[in-house]
């Protein structure tokens, strides 16, 4: 079945406690983002990346990290979480960057940090 | 930068009815796509319908259906037979040709038995 997977899928910690969220998809995308979702703002992009070794900031990259060593996984690390890291966040793949092709997202990660 | 704008936090609608959820978008690009993304509280975004900005006819997917005014920068959703399974949260999205996707606020809809 193509999907995104990510896990964990709900994760309370605390502050400073470096965490990473992984996400990992099977239909060979190119195109790989993370987004944040906050009441009221939608979601917003933090990082994507067009392709493996090759990743770029989104509108709200402050306090996250990204790298595309494999085409099928692009992972989320919080080095030093902090409250306001409090969100919901998903991960998304599209089959290639600069034809806006339909994005898939994963089931989405439900981060508390203390 | 591109922003896209739901004025309507929340909806509701009787089963069966006709809604229809609004967006406006600001952009300086002439190649962009528009999507609707459907969240129901299991919280996955599913695609809904898509439409691009070239195209001067709406696009329609079952009961769903858009009107796309180009140069209002109008983008809304018509929901026609309203079912229960409708209830969802309901987000406006710009793409630019750079896969770039721009988020609304979100509409939560509500449709009532």
């Amino acid at each position: 079945e193509a999907q995104v997977t990510q896990n964990p899928r709900y994760l309370i910690t605390v502050t400073g406690k470096k965490l990473t969220v992984t996400c990992s998809q099977n239909m060979n995308h190119e195109y790989m983002s993370w987004y944040r979702q906050d009441p009221g703002l939608g979601l917003r992009q933090i990082y994507y990346s067009m392709n493996v070794e090759v990743t770029d900031k989104g509108d709200v990259p402050e306090g996250y990290k990204v790298s595309r060593k494999e085409k099928r996984n692009f992972p989320l690390i919080l080095e030093s979480p902090s409250p306001n890291q409090t969100s919901l966040y998903f991960c998304a793949s599209s089959l290639e960057q600069g034809r806006a092709d339909t994005q898939y997202f994963g089931p989405g990660t439900r981060l508390t940090v203390l | 930068a591109q922003t896209v704008t739901q004025s309507q936090p929340e909806m509701s609608v009787q089963e069966a009815e006709t809604v229809t959820l609004s967006c406006t978008y600001d952009t300086s690009e002439n190649n962009y796509y528009l999507f609707w993304y459907k969240q129901p509280p299991s919280r996955q975004m599913i695609l809904v319908i898509r439409q691009e900005a070239y195209k001067q006819q709406n696009a329609t997917e079952n009961r769903f259906s858009v009107n796309f005014q180009k140069a209002a920068k109008s983008f809304s959703l018509k929901i026609s037979d309203s079912q229960l399974g409708d209830t969802a949260m309901y987000f406006c999205a710009f793409a630019n040709a750079g896969n770039m996707l721009t988020f609304g606020g979100g509409t939560r809809l509500m449709v009532k038995p």
